[in-house]
């Protein structure tokens, strides 16, 4: 039980340049989500998304992309990188199970550091 | 949208001093938990507090929810070293069209003076 998986640990971007941060999740959440980590910034929630083929946006949306195809899968896409987005990235995944008993408890993957130059 | 404040930004404590933490939501929440993270690491869940006034401890750490489900603390009682890191809460609140969000406060950065 892997638990939530990232990939790359470790990432350098050329501005305008694409990639791909790969996040999966082995305990078949529903709710999956991409947060953002900036010094003085906390967390911030890019995007998330409530089950296969559902996403939506979260506090700081513009310049990613995600799709979610499976329930273990929640990838995010930059599409044109910036030096703004030089960031550490964090995926997580919830039960989110409200019929009754709330068991809400985010489970983070263990990030993705991103430089953008 | 929904906004969580929380302060102090960060605090410098002697070992042995008592550490709060304040967390304000601008909505009603359907809960709030706190996560600890270690320098270098990730987020992991400490606590869940659902019930209007709900409080919870966990040895040397009490956290309470206040009554109107919008604010919310975290107090630790004789700090230790290994309490050094920073602490976050989180507000779940409803979205519409059937979905939530957890938004995170700033956090506040525990050190510890031996």
């Amino acid at each position: 039980n892997a638990g939530v998986t990232q990939t790359p640990k470790f990432q350098v971007l050329k501005t305008g340049q694409s990639m791909t941060l790969q996040c999966a999740q082995d305990m078949n959440h529903e709710y999956m989500s991409w947060y953002r980590q900036d010094p003085g910034m906390g967390l911030r929630l890019i995007h998330y998304s409530v089950g296969a083929g559902i996403t939506d946006q979260g506090e700081v949306p513009n310049g990613y992309n995600v799709s979610r195809s499976t329930t273990e899968d929640f990838p995010l896409r930059l599409l044109s990188a910036a030096p703004s987005q030089t960031s550490v990235y964090f995926c997580a995944s919830t039960e989110m199970g409200f019929q009754g008993g709330l068991n809400t408890e985010a489970f983070f993957g263990q990030g993705t550091r991103l430089t953008v130059v | 949208g929904q906004q969580v404040m929380q302060i102090p930004q960060y605090q410098h404590v002697q070992e042995g001093e008592d550490f709060t933490t304040y967390c304000n939501s601008s909505t009603t929440l359907s809960n709030i938990q706190w996560y600890k993270q270690r320098p270098g690491g990730h987020p992991v869940f400490l606590i869940q507090l659902v019930k209007s006034g709900e409080v919870k401890k966990q040895k040397r750490l009490t956290f309470q929810f206040g009554e109107a489900k919008k604010n919310s603390s975290l107090h630790i009682t004789a700090t230790q070293t290994t309490d050094v890191g920073t602490y976050f809460c989180a507000g779940l609140a409803y979205s519409g069209a059937g979905s939530y969000q957890l938004t995170f406060g700033k956090g506040t950065k525990l050190s510890v003076i031996p």
